[in-house]
């Protein structure tokens, strides 16, 4: 069956600090993966997604990047870190065969910038 | 378009039910529904394709009217696990990515 890891679990940031969010995906080749942050109380908001190694398409300007350079390794980064990164960051995964697939989200991250 | 889902919060008694609705300004090929409960990943529920299927989960049930851009999303005789918040995800594109509606609050007590 397939699995989604994310980690850490939970993470505190000084401001203007580098961020590295790591989500991996066990028993299933070629995802999709998404990358989702949830302000307090509020919905959820897609970042990136890609469709296959290397393959990033960001849905909102920020401060935030992705990467992916594994099939089933998908990486969230800042260079530096700004209190409005604040969230709850979601990974997850569809499988890759067009529309009509249902997402599968990782535990998530809860990032705390001080 | 983010979908509008209505209403914002509910609260219900152990036993009642409660209709949670998703509108979309744009023609969508599906709608997801998701519960997450507090402090937890959202989990997937069930998918209703263009076709207006009804689909069931327990005694959750979904129905979605392509015509109208709206799918509802059925509680019968909630229980206290039925608690949490109930995200509609529609999907119109290519991609498959779904845009989320800001969420349903349901309360049940006992």
């Amino acid at each position: 069956s397939q699995t989604i890891h994310q980690w850490p679990a939970t993470l505190v940031q000084p401001v203007g600090s580098p961020l590295s969010l790591e989500c991996t995906v066990e028993g299933t080749s070629n995802p999709n993966l998404y990358w989702y942050r949830q302000a307090a109380g509020r919905g959820l908001q897609l970042l990136f997604y890609s469709v296959g190694i290397g393959q990033i398409s960001s849905e909102v300007p920020q401060n935030l990047s992705a990467s992916r350079p594994q099939d089933r390794q998908f990486i969230l980064s800042s260079k530096k870190l700004l209190l409005s990164d604040s969230g709850f960051y979601l990974c997850a995964w569809s499988v890759l065969r067009g529309r009509g697939q249902p997402q599968h989200f990782g535990d998530g991250t809860r990032l705390s910038i001080l | 378009q983010q979908p509008v889902q209505s209403p914002q919060a509910v609260i219900l008694r152990e036993g009642e039910d409660a209709v949670i609705n998703c509108s979309s300004s744009k023609a969508l090929y599906s709608v997801h529904w998701y519960r997450q409960k507090h402090g937890e990943a959202p989990v997937f529920l069930m998918i209703l394709l263009k076709g207006g299927e009804q689909k069931g989960h327990e005694k959750i049930s979904a129905s979605f009217n392509e015509k109208k851009q709206q799918s509802s999303l059925y509680l019968t005789a909630s229980q206290l696990s039925y608690s949490g918040t109930y995200f509609c995800g529609t999907e119109g594109g290519s991609q498959g990515n779904l845009i989320f509606g800001k969420g349903t609050k349901l309360s049940v007590k006992p």
